[in-house]
């Protein structure tokens, strides 16, 4: 079946614009995270839904940084006012349920100029 | 919160040869540990986990040992190929109440194994 897919896959920026990150789950699966990856280091986690429910946001570095999933499926993770420290590889990843295997989709690449 | 520890940053073997990464966490109630090959340019892919209730897993090459006691975990390749070759992350799933996990990744081993 289709995997987790993540758009745009790239995307570049003007600083202070605001930018929208869509992450498609895999069907069916409850749990839905967004992480950031910086080149050479792991993912770090910024946020986690289960169905429509943001469960934990403790990982979101400050305001600028929100996250929604209004239906339980598709989720958008919003940065406003970017700054150039914004650019990175944000993936998103699902799972079944709470706490068992996450598959990560490809990740959008921001570059904030 | 979780803290996860990854040994070694880099590690090259010859084709043929094991490979060992170890990871230690902190949180004692952590009770999932999954391992992650990254290729270059590629999302993470999930290669093996184990749960706190098992000591060792194994699956063809890779193997996976767990010592809660002493809160660490390492990941064994043997007989390693070319193919082998990325980065690999150990993570540790801590639980934090409200049914919401966390999974903290170590930094990374890039892993190079040489023909």
């Amino acid at each position: 079946g289709a995997g987790v897919s993540q758009s745009p896959r790239y995307k570049v920026t003007k600083r202070g614009q605001d930018v929208a990150l869509r992450c498609d789950p895999i069907s069916g699966h409850v749990s839905l995270y967004w992480y950031r990856q910086a080149l050479g280091q792991g993912p770090e986690f910024l946020t986690y839904f289960n169905y429509e429910a943001q469960q934990d946001k403790s990982g979101l570095p400050n305001d600028r940084f929100s996250a929604e999933r209004p239906e339980g499926s598709i989720s958008t993770l919003t940065i406003q006012r970017t700054e150039q420290r914004d650019s990175a590889m944000y993936r998103c990843a699902s799972s079944l349920v709470g706490g068992e295997t996450q598959y990560f989709g490809p990740g959008t690449r921001l570059l904030v100029l | 919160g979780e803290n996860v520890e990854q040994h070694p940053s880099t590690l090259s073997v010859q084709e043929g040869d094991s490979a060992v990464i170890k990871c230690t966490y902190s949180d004692s109630a952590s009770n999932y540990f999954p391992w992650y090959k990254q290729e270059l340019g590629k999302r993470p892919q999930l290669i093996i986990d184990i749960r706190s209730n098992v000591g060792e897993k194994k699956d063809q090459r890779i193997a996976v040992t767990l010592n809660k006691t002493a809160k660490h975990f390492s990941l064994h390749i043997t007989e390693t190929q070319p193919e082998d070759s990325a980065v690999y992350f150990c993570a540790a799933s801590s639980p934090r109440g409200a049914g919401s996990y966390q999974l903290t990744f170590g930094k990374g081993t890039k892993l190079s194994v040489i023909p």
